[in-house]
């Protein structure tokens, strides 16, 4: 399996550009999510999808929007980048829903916005 | 509501030393504790976790945690450090009607040889 992977790694945007950041999971999980990690701050939650055609938003779901059509595939879109959008961005993906079972992450997309 | 407070954005300790990273969390509900680290330019990777049952919970890489309800309080220790375990680390929260991680600011350990 190769679990949770995201792409692309690095994605530099200028101010008003928009993108996908694409997440995929091939352990048939339901739960999938995206987080955003800044100095200081640790991990905060944007959306998150309890299954296919379902989403919900996190603490900080502002200027990004989601969707879930597959079990496998959870993208992230910006709609008009800002420079406060700029941070490391991870997917994390679960077996089950219930707050026991562990996350599993992807290895990050790092943003920058100019 | 959940939240986790890590206390020491820094922590250094020498290579054979203990190792003693702190956490204490709210929570209205029952909580599930977690504690992951992340390596330079990787994601996070589970270290442990608390669900129900035995409060000393043992986790990879020689870490364990014990879950303390009356301290809210859910520190990590190493009895030995090891220079491999220079890394970020995490400790996080969720409750159980929902997998959403509430995380805490990270403590970067630091080993000295």
């Amino acid at each position: 399996n190769a679990g949770v992977t995201q792409t692309p790694k690095f994605q530099v945007l200028k101010t008003g550009q928009s993108m996908t950041l694409q997440c995929a999971q091939d352990m048939n999980h339901e739960y999938m999510s995206w987080y955003r990690q800044d100095p200081g701050m640790g991990l905060r939650l944007i959306h998150y999808s309890v299954g296919a055609g379902i989403t919900d938003q996190g603490e900080v779901p502002n200027g990004y929007n989601v969707s879930r059509s597959t079990t496998e595939d959870f993208p992230l879109r910006l709609l008009s980048a800002a420079p406060s959008q700029t941070s490391v961005y991870f997917c994390a993906s679960s077996s089950g829903t219930g707050g026991k079972y562990e996350q599993y992450f992807g290895p990050g997309t790092r943003l920058t916005v100019t | 509501a959940q939240s986790v407070t890590q206390l020491g954005s820094h922590v250094s300790v020498s290579e054979g030393a203990l190792v003693l990273l702190r956490c204490n969390y709210s929570s209205s509900v029952p909580p599930y504790l977690f504690w992951y680290v992340q390596y330079p330019n990787q994601g996070l990777q589970l270290l442990l976790k608390y669900t129900t049952g035995a409060t000393l919970v043992k986790g990879i890489n020689g870490f364990e945690a014990e879950f303390k309800k009356s301290e809210t309080s859910f520190h990590l220790t190493k009895p030995s450090a090891h220079m491999s375990d220079a890394a970020e680390y995490f400790c996080a929260v969720s409750g159980t009607g929902a997998n959403n991680l509430f995380f805490g600011t990270g403590t970067r350990l630091t080993v000295i040889p």
